[in-house]
């Protein structure tokens, strides 16, 4: 079957830097997602990683290993305003999304 | 990027009642397509929605319980049928759009059962 593993929750400092794993194993591969989502908002688009290595978008960068099913989201400089859910999913074979259970972050002054 | 409102944003229903969601987007879009995401957990795909052919539901999901309607390339309905509490949800319209396909997501409307 189709899966993506994520913590289910992490707690950070403000200033500090945090690292939000995601697995997959899925049946093909065209791309993984990241989304936030703010407590009663809808999720909303990242980063998205479909070749091996590091993508940076200011304090937010998405890497991608293929070959180990592997990304992780990195979120620098953390501000109060990052507290949410960061949802990992990955496009399959049919372009499917299949979406990860979400990491609920937790920031602390 | 596509704006997307969703109508109405909460709604508090009895048990084997009906309720439609509405999801207008202000430009044509081939593809939307209707999530459900229970409290605390993550999004599951309830059917892809394309304008002019039958709606393509996910496993676990079936038409005589979410009727979707796709008028024209602007707008879809979604209908949660005969309700049970088991139905209380957020239900979230998006559709795929810009340089990798990403999907965007419509505001949600808040669905409680009692």
């Amino acid at each position: 079957g189709q899966n993506i593993d994520q913590p289910t929750e992490m707690t950070a400092t403000e200033g500090a830097i945090v690292q939000i794993n995601c697995t997959y194993q899925t049946s093909g591969f065209n791309g993984l997602f990241w989304y936030q989502q703010h407590a009663g908002e809808a999720p909303t688009f990242l980063s998205y990683n479909v070749l091996d290595g590091l993508e940076e978008k200011g304090r937010f960068s998405s890497f991608l290993s293929r070959s180990k099913g592997y990304s992780y989201l990195l979120l620098k400089e953390l501000q109060m305003k990052d507290s949410a859910s960061y949802l990992c999913a990955v496009s399959d074979s049919n372009y499917q999304l299949i979406w990860g259970a979400g990491t609920k972050l937790i920031i602390k002054p | 990027s596509a704006v997307i409102s969703q109508k109405p944003s909460r709604d508090i229903c009895q048990r084997g009642t009906s309720l439609t969601i509405q999801c207008q987007v202000d430009s044509q879009v081939t593809m939307m397509f209707w999530y459900r995401q229970q409290p605390g957990q993550s999004l599951t795909l309830i059917a892809t929605a394309n304008q002019g052919s039958e709606a393509t539901y996910e496993s676990g999901f079936v038409i005589d319980k979410f009727p979707i309607s796709r008028p024209n390339l602007t707008f879809s309905t979604l209908t949660v049928s005969n309700m049970s509490p088991e139905d209380s949800s957020i239900y979230l319209c998006s559709l795929a759009q810009g340089d990798y396909n990403e999907q965007f997501f419509g505001p949600g409307t808040r669905l409680t059962v009692l």
